[in-house]
């Protein structure tokens, strides 16, 4: 098993479409969550933590869930700027930080 | 400019040479990493310092890749002996040691081997 698994994509919404993506992890030591986003040719930037009570922020949300080592994050009414792709990151307990292959979300007029 | 720091930004160079990567992190921050990362796939963990000391290297990572942090500032990432498959974008990035810090990136340097 991977140690982080991401939803393959891509995905394509229209404007205004809720789109979910979903992110397994498997060292259950893990203890730092997050997601990241990367546009065309440019650096992974945070765009979110994923803390365990679940965390919004305007029109994102995250949630994990320990004990089945899952964490998804939901875009609301999405917009054009969207578009990028979407890392999975999880934290070990030595420090590292380990990336999902990403999701590549492309949102259409 | 303080953000993370990554010279040369574009390496071209012929197979079975040596190649050399610099990466200047954040002042303040202790962590430093190096990834790789080719077309279509996330950024693959290569290394990772704490201050001076390389905490966790990469199983997938061959012994012609060696990474340096010799004063707990800036990295170095040599790989020699260079093959077409290094042909990646190397990424370096920072963090402080806090739980659910954010790690900043850098543009990364692109390596062609041809």
């Amino acid at each position: 098993r991977k140690e982080v698994e991401q939803d393959p994509g891509p995905f394509n919404v229209p404007e205004g479409a809720t789109v979910a993506f979903n992110c397994t992890y498997s060292n259950s030591a893990s203890q730092s969550f997050f997601w990241y986003r990367q546009d065309c040719r440019k650096e992974p930037k945070l765009l979110m933590s994923v803390y365990s009570s679940g965390n919004e922020d305007g029109r994102f949300t995250a949630q994990l869930n320990r004990a089945s080592q899952y964490i998804s994050l939901l875009i609301r009414d999405s917009k054009l700027s969207d578009s990028a792709t979407y890392l999975c990151v999880v934290q070990g307990s030595q420090g590292n930080l380990i990336f999902g292959k990403g999701t590549k979300l492309s949102v259409k007029p | 400019d303080t953000g993370v720091s990554q010279d040369p930004r574009h390496k071209i160079t012929k197979r079975g040479q040596n190649v050399t990567f610099r990466c200047d992190p954040i002042s303040e921050h202790n962590r430093l990493y190096w990834y790789r990362q080719t077309l279509g796939q996330g950024p693959e963990f290569l290394t990772y310092f704490q201050n001076e000391a390389q905490l966790e290297k990469s199983r997938l990572l061959s012994d012609r890749f060696s990474a340096e942090r010799p004063k707990g500032s800036f990295s170095t990432l040599e790989i020699q002996r260079t093959e077409q498959g290094d042909s990646a974008m190397y990424l370096c990035a920072s963090s402080s040691i806090r739980v659910y810090t954010e790690a900043f990136f850098g543009q990364g340097t692109r390596l062609t081997v041809v």
